[in-house]
């Protein structure tokens, strides 16, 4: 139990497919986060909020939207993506910005 | 911005090996280091940190030393395990008050596997 819960763990989709990213804290955190892990590449920061406001968008394609309907929720909404956005995407969450991250397992997205 | 190096992998040992993985960093000032370990199908969890110059953070056996004479935070243990076997990632913080935000940096990650 990691106290960041990722749904789904892993989800196929076609690119004219819309599907979302769900994520849940249950540690009482104040910012949360996306990552997208690629092989090979670093991992690349998509999103971040604090206070459920966005304060960080990492020139991430609009075929990635994100929501945070609450301190403890956080969505990643997708459509018409492409077979390079299939990745590990990585959910996580700190006290406050710039903390100790706590990551989820994460969804592994594979674009068909 | 901030910015770590990781040695590239993998990072082959026999069981009971000791174990270093080389990390670098480039900074303004002193921002907290940490090493980050992942498990085969699993998110990063937080293995060790250091908030300032001179500490050595440890954990499960793992040990950095925050050394600022040569930007170095290397991680290393004296006799790993097959569980070892795991991706290991060094990071630290960039940003703070100028820039109105700070975040986690992470290197590229070195891929530890470790044989019976």
């Amino acid at each position: 139990e990691t106290g960041v819960t990722q749904t789904p763990r892993h989800l196929v989709m076609g690119m004219t497919n819309k599907k979302s990213l769900k994520c849940e804290q249950h540690l009482g955190h104040n910012a949360m986060y996306w990552y997208k892990q690629s092989a090979k590449k670093p991992l690349e920061l998509m999103f971040v909020y604090s206070l459920e406001e966005r304060v960080e968008n990492n020139s991430v394609p609009s075929r990635f939207s994100p929501e945070c309907p609450n301190s403890s929720h956080l969505f990643l909404h997708l459509h018409t993506l492409q077979p390079e956005d299939s990745a590990l995407y990585l959910c996580a969450s700190s006290q406050n910005q710039g903390q100790t991250l706590h990551f989820g397992n994460g969804t592994r997205l594979t674009v068909t | 911005g901030n910015s770590v190096t990781q040695m590239e992998g993998p990072v082959t040992l026999s069981e009971e090996a000791f174990l270093t993985i080389n990390c670098t960093y480039t900074a303004t000032g002193y921002p907290s280091l940490f090493w980050y370990v992942q498990y085969p199908g699993e998110g990063l969890q937080l293995l060790l940190k250091a908030t300032k110059a001179d500490d050595k953070g440890s954990n499960k056996g793992f040990e950095a030393t925050y050394r600022k004479e040569t930007t170095s935070f290397h991680l290393e243990k004296g006799s790993v395990q097959v569980s070892d076997s795991a991706v290991y990632f060094c990071a630290l913080i960039d940003g703070g008050p100028d820039t109105g935000f700070q975040k986690l940096v992470f290197g590229t990650g070195t891929r530890l596997l470790v044989s019976p």
